[in-house]
């Protein structure tokens, strides 16, 4: 069964510093895989997806993931951070099931931008 | 340009109660998902439907029950409301790539935030 495990639960960084959020994944199949983020009271935004076309991913708002197919990892990276970045971010694995897709979530990383 | 739209937005019920969740996409997906959100244990699937006239169970199914009322409209009830489903309920719906793959995002709502006293 797919799985996918953040290490970190709350990361904290500078303004300016570089962002890492680390994601490692389990499947046993070529994995899809998606990056959301989720502001204070809203919904899940996507922000990235693997998808086997390239292994260096670009998102929105400046953040990219590598995927490493011999680390079984998708680790997110920013740069630069921004103030505006601080939110909570996850990581995904999709799976297929009887013609419908399913998401498998991490636990998720709060991200705090200190100034 | 709604996407998916969740009715309630805030709920407070008493142990026992029902009540229906409410969610509709207006971008024709043929996809539709509902979460429960937890402090520190991601989002967990609770029951999906991968077309019209059809859904299935989730990771945790128990004390709920889904009906999908067309192609836009996919709702949520608590028949008796515990306080153990106290949470953050999204509402996805998704696609189809025509390829059969998974690698199309799910697009979510903003949530109902339910409490159960």
């Amino acid at each position: 069964a797919q799985s996918v495990t953040q290490l970190g639960s709350h990361v904290s960084v500078s303004e300016g510093a570089l962002v890492l959020l680390r994601c490692n994944y389990s499947s046993s199949v070529p994995p899809y895989l998606f990056w959301y983020v989720q502001y204070p009271n809203q919904g899940l935004q996507l922000l990235l997806k693997y998808t086997s076309a390239a292994t260096l991913v670009k998102g929105i708002n400046g953040f990219e993931a590598e995927f490493k197919k011999s680390e079984t990892s998708f680790h997110l990276t920013k740069p630069s951070a921004h103030m505006s970045d601080a939110a909570e971010y996850f990581c995904a694995v999709s799976t297929l099931s009887q013609g419908a897709q399913k998401l498998v979530f991490g636990q998720g990383t709060r991200l705090t931008i200190n100034p | 340009n709604a996407g998916v739209t969740q009715t309630p937005k805030f709920q407070v019920l008493k142990t026992g109660q029902s009540m229906t969740l409410q969610c509709a996409q207006d971008m024709n997906h043929n996809s539709m998902y509902w979460y429960r959100q937890d402090p520190g244990m991601g989002l967990r699937l609770i029951y999906y439907s991968a077309s019209e006239g059809t859904t299935d169970k989730g990771e945790v199914p128990n004390g709920y029950n889904v009906s999908r009322l067309n192609k836009r409209e996919f709702s949520l009830r608590l028949e008796s409301a515990a306080p153990s489903q106290t949470s953050v309920y999204f509402c996805a719906s998704r696609g189809f790539d025509g390829t059969g793959g998974s690698n199309q995002p799910q697009h979510f709502g903003d949530g109902t935030r339910l409490s159960i006293l």
